[in-house]
């Protein structure tokens, strides 16, 4: 199975500041195929489901606001708030769904103010 | 935007099973799939398996290979997720989440408890 390890495990930020995550697979999650990057990324608030930020390492979803980037290639990724909100402490986690079960998850970074 | 509403926590003992259901609204429930995912006590989420809801496809995590059966009923736009000789260690919130292709999770459920204890 592809292990999938962020860092840090908890990240204290001040408000207005950046916020970097890092992520890094096992193996390449690139697909020389499509050139496409397997990774999505997640933020979780306490009692509640994840919610998809990022596809395809760096393809926003809709409604994610654009502080909130995604970037990087083959096993090595990070996700940027370039300016942390309040509303942003949350849990987040990449996963990657590189073709061939099983999909693996990081095990995600406490983001706090 | 999709739904997905799962059925309430379940208090479980050891070696008993548990069925959580996952009905989903707002989308043609035969276009995506159904992943299954955990998330025990300070565990990392983990990946169970999906289903198709348009074939009845299924792939499993060799974790859970022999314990889980992942159905749906598309008469009533649900996913179901059974698993058996439950343990203590399967304590843990369970999610149903929507699957754009077999890749991402674009919509998850609320979570359901289930908890193993004696």
């Amino acid at each position: 199975d592809i292990v999938m390890t962020q860092s840090p495990d908890s990240l204290a930020v001040s408000l207005g500041e950046r916020a970097t995550i890092n992520c890094k697979s096992s193996q390449s999650l690139l697909l020389s195929d499509n050139n496409k990057n397997y990774l999505a990324w997640y933020q979780q608030k306490p009692g509640q489901p994840p919610k998809l930020l990022f596809y395809w390492a760096s393809t926003r979803e809709s409604g994610v606001p654009d502080r909130f980037s995604g970037a990087g290639s083959g096993a090595d990724f990070t996700l940027t708030i370039s300016s942390l909100q309040a509303e942003d402490v949350a849990f987040y986690f990449c996963q990657q769904y590189y073709p061939g079960p099983p999909s693996t998850f990081g095990q995600g970074t406490r983001l706090e103010v | 935007q999709a739904q997905l509403v799962q059925s309430g926590a379940e208090l479980k003992k050891p070696g008993a099973s548990v069925k959580v259901s996952c009905k989903a609204s707002r989308y043609t429930f035969t276009d995506y799939a159904v992943h299954w995912v955990r998330q025990a006590p300070g565990q990392r989420l983990e990946w169970m398996g999906w289903i198709v809801p348009g074939n009845g496809n299924t792939v499993y995590s060799q974790n859970f290979q022999d314990r889980v059966t992942l159905t749906t009923d598309t008469s009533a736009s649900t996913a179901y997720m059974e698993l058996n000789n439950l343990r203590s260690d399967d304590t843990a919130v369970y999610y149903c989440g929507r699957g754009v292709g077999l890749h991402w999770l674009d919509c998850w459920g609320q979570g359901t408890q289930v908890t193993v204890s004696s």
